[in-house]
C-alpha cells in the first residue's frame, strides 16, 4: 500500500531564504508525481506535474525534482515571499490508475 | 474558463438530513474526482469517473454515500443520511487524461457540517 509522507509538517522561514520541502514514497512504481499549494479555506491549485520518466520540473522560482529508485521527491523555493505562505502537498498515483495519493503537507509561513 | 465549480460553498445541516453536492468540471476534462479532506485523515479519493462513467467508487465510506455524473458537464456527491462524521471539507477535481498525463484541476471546495 503506497503511502506519502512529508516533512516537515510545518516550517517558518524569513523571507529570502531558500527552502526545500520533501515528500517520500513508500511504492517506487509511480506513474506522477504532482505538487499542490493550498491557500486556507481554498482548493488545492497544481503546481508542478513530474512524469515518471523526468527527473525534475521547474517554474519560475519552483523547482521540483524526483528520484524514484529512493522514493523521494523535492520541491525547492527560491528567495521565498511572504505570499509564498500555504500548505503544500505532494501526491503520487501508479501506472494505469487515475488515483492519486497524497501527503498529509508542509505548513509554510513566510515571514516578512 | 471558470475552472472546476463547486457548489454550494458552506453547508451546515442537521443530523439526518439529506446533503447534495455539486460540481461543473471543466469543459472538455474526461475524469471527474470527488475527494474528502478532513484534519485526520487528510485527503481521501471517493470516487472517480471516466467518460462519465464511475470507475472506482472503493473510497465511498458507506451506502449512505452516492455520486452520479448524468453527463459530462455536471456530477454530484449525495449523503442521505448525514451524520456529524460526515463534517470535512468535499473537493471536486477534474483532469483531462491523454496517454496517462493524470494531472488534476480542483474546484474551492464544499465545506460541509453536520450538527
Amino acid at each position: 500500500k503506497q503511502e506519502v509522507t512529508q516533512i516537515p509538517a510545518a516550517l517558518s522561514v524569513p523571507e529570502g531564504e531558500n527552502l526545500v520541502l520533501n515528500c517520500s514514497f513508500t511504492d517506487s512504481a509511480i506513474y506522477n508525481l504532482q505538487w499542490f499549494r493550498q491557500d486556507p479555506g481554498k482548493g488545492l491549485t497544481s503546481l508542478l506535474l513530474i512524469q515518471s520518466s523526468q527527473r525534475e520540473q521547474t517554474s519560475g522560482r519552483l523547482n521540483a525534482s524526483l528520484d524514484k529508485s529512493s522514493g523521494r521527491s523535492t520541491l525547492y523555493i527560491a528567495a521565498s515571499q511572504p505570499g509564498d505562505s500555504a500548505t503544500y502537498l505532494c501526491a503520487v498515483n501508479r501506472p494505469g490508475t487515475y488515483k492519486y495519493i497524497f501527503g498529509t503537507g508542509t505548513r509554510l509561513k513566510v515571514l516578512a | 474558463d471558470a475552472g472546476v465549480i463547486q457548489s454550494p460553498r458552506h453547508e451546515v445541516t442537521e443530523m439526518g438530513q439529506e446533503v447534495t453536492l455539486r460540481c461543473k468540471p471543466i469543459s472538455g476534462h474526461n475524469s471527474l474526482f470527488w475527494y474528502r479532506q478532513t484534519m485526520m485523515r487528510g485527503l481521501e479519493l471517493l470516487i472517480y469517473f471516466n467518460n462519465n462513467v464511475p470507475i472506482d467508487d472503493s473510497g465511498m465510506p458507506e451506502d449512505r454515500f452516492s455520486a452520479k455524473m448524468p453527463n459530462a458537464s455536471f456530477s454530484t456527491l449525495k449523503i442521505q443520511p448525514s451524520e456529524p462524521r460526515d463534517s470535512a471539507v468535499y473537493f471536486c477535481a477534474s483532469s483531462l487524461t491523454i496517454r496517462g498525463h493524470y494531472g488534476y484541476t480542483f474546484g474551492s471546495g464544499t465545506r460541509l457540517t453536520v450538527v
